[in-house]
């Protein structure tokens, strides 16, 4: 199975900054990379595909980038609404597997 | 609109059974991977079972493989999942869930608000 590490495990962040979340999986994925974010009681929704392609709908905000084992998700400018655990999830090779997540809190 | 509507969640023994089922509208359902994923209270999420368009194909965790069972009726834009010989450990949120796969990638985009499965005495 292929093991997907998050990092950090949590930050503390202001409306307004630009925050990085890294994801690493433990073998080449090529692009094959999605991320998720989830708030408090909801279902995850996903943010961007294909490592660097944004979800329709999803503000341009969010991006994503990176190949083969090193992906990185960006928000350019912080809003309240983005307050949420984050997860990246291959789609390389069955079984699916999730990052364990980052949870953004408010600083 | 896209809906995902899943049922059949509750309080079961250990040793007991359960089957959940997920109602789809609003896109071809016929045409669609389907998968369930569970998250367990305060944790990650953690994929379950996939099965394929005509459900000529279909996938498992280890953690269920030989107690869980993936099915799904197109005619009725249903899936289903019959959980038997439950334990405290798949105690979770179960969503169900839709994998669009294109050339680059296979992303879950839509999901089911999710029905909570309790395993407990």
């Amino acid at each position: 199975d292929i093991q997907m590490t998050q990092s950090p495990s949590s930050l503390s962040a202001s409306v307004g900054d630009r925050v990085t979340i890294t994801c690493r999986a433990s073998q080449s994925i090529s692009n094959h990379l999605n991320w998720y974010h989830q708030k408090p009681g909801k279902a995850p929704k996903l943010l961007i595909y294909a490592a660097s392609s944004l979800q329709s709908g999803v503000p341009s905000r969010f991006s994503g980038s990176g190949s083969g084992t090193e992906f990185s998700l960006t928000i350019s400018s912080l809003q309240p609404e983005d307050f949420a655990t984050y997860y990246c999830q291959q789609s390389y090779s069955t079984p699916r597997t999730f990052g364990q997540g980052t949870k953004v809190e408010i600083k | 609109q896209v809906q995902l509507v899943e049922s059949g969640g509750g309080l079961v023994k250990p040793g007991g059974s359960l089957r959940l089922s997920c109602a789809a509208s609003g896109f071809t359902f016929s045409d669609s991977y389907m998968n369930w994923i569970r998250q367990a209270p305060g944790k990650g999420l953690e994929w379950v079972s996939y099965i394929s368009s005509s459900g000529s194909s279909i996938h498992y965790a280890d953690s269920v493989k030989g107690r869980f069972t993936i099915s799904r009726d197109n005619a009725k834009n249903s899936l289903y999942l019959q959980m038997n010989s439950l334990r405290a450990e798949d105690t979770a949120v179960y969503y169900c869930v839709r994998e669009y796969c294109s050339s680059t990638s296979c992303p879950f985009d839509y999901w089911g608000q999710g029905t909570l499965v309790t395993v407990s005495s």
